[in-house]
């Protein structure tokens, strides 16, 4: 079973522009989760969406967004870069089942590695 | 909101010794997750071992094992026979127990660089 994909693996932008990272969950899993991560914050959870739908948000400025498709894959987009957006982006993905509480953990993808100049 | 505290952020053990990492967490939840997570370079975040609140018994994976205490709200990973590829950062991480709606959100702690000494 392939794991969790994460596309493009490294990426380096400018200040202002905006980026979207992609992320296909393992096949079956329909809850995708993303992280930020950092050396001076480390690990802050994002957003997560189940079945298209966002169903957790974290504490992060309105410049982050992101959305689901109908086949579970997920993209976050980042819009007006600021030296501070320069981290790993993690994505994860989980076996839920709709309604039922899931004891089931997160799988992780590479992350992709966002600098911005 | 939770909190995820991991007090070392570095350690070391000898090769096929043993090692314990600490976490402590808090909360006010009675029914949660705990997960341990490793970091290689490689960057991709592995499943170490994982804790169900309202299970009593300690998980075990193989030479992985944890002693979670519920009401001193700790959680300590032991790596037993450590070997080489163990080297890594680990991560601490507590998700919260939703029947009715789910929350796949992780907590994390700032985690502990393991290193091994050959």
């Amino acid at each position: 079973k392939a794991g969790v994909t994460q596309t493009p693996r490294y990426l380096i932008k400018t200040r202002g522009q905006q980026v979207t990272l992609s992320c296909s969950p393992i096949s079956g899993h329909r809850s995708v989760s993303w992280y930020q991560q950092t050396p001076g914050q480390g690990l802050q959870f994002l957003f997560e969406y189940f079945s298209e739908t966002q169903r957790n948000k974290g504490n992060f400025p309105g410049r982050f967004s992101g959305r689901q498709f109908s086949n579970s894959r997920s993209e976050m987009n980042v819009s007006t870069l600021e030296l501070g957006d320069s981290a790993l982006y993690l994505c994860a993905s989980t076996f839920v089942r709709q309604g039922q509480e899931s004891n089931q953990p997160q799988h992780f993808g590479d992350g992709t590695r966002l600098s911005i100049l | 909101a939770q909190t995820v505290t991991q007090s070392q952020p570095e350690m070391s053990v000898q090769e096929a010794e043993t090692v314990t990492l600490s976490c402590t967490y808090d909360t006010s939840e009675s029914d949660y997750y705990l997960f341990w997570y490793k970091q290689p370079p490689s960057r991709q975040m592995i499943l170490v071992i994982r804790q169900e609140a309202y299970k009593q018994q300690n998980a075990t994976e193989n030479r992985f094992s944890v002693n979670f205490q519920k009401a001193a709200k700790s959680f300590s990973l032991k790596i037993s026979d450590s070997q080489l590829g163990d080297a890594a950062m680990y991560f601490c991480a507590y998700r919260s127990y939703s029947s009715n709606f789910g929350n796949e959100k992780l907590t994390f702690g700032t985690g502990t660089r393991l290193t091994i000494i050959p």
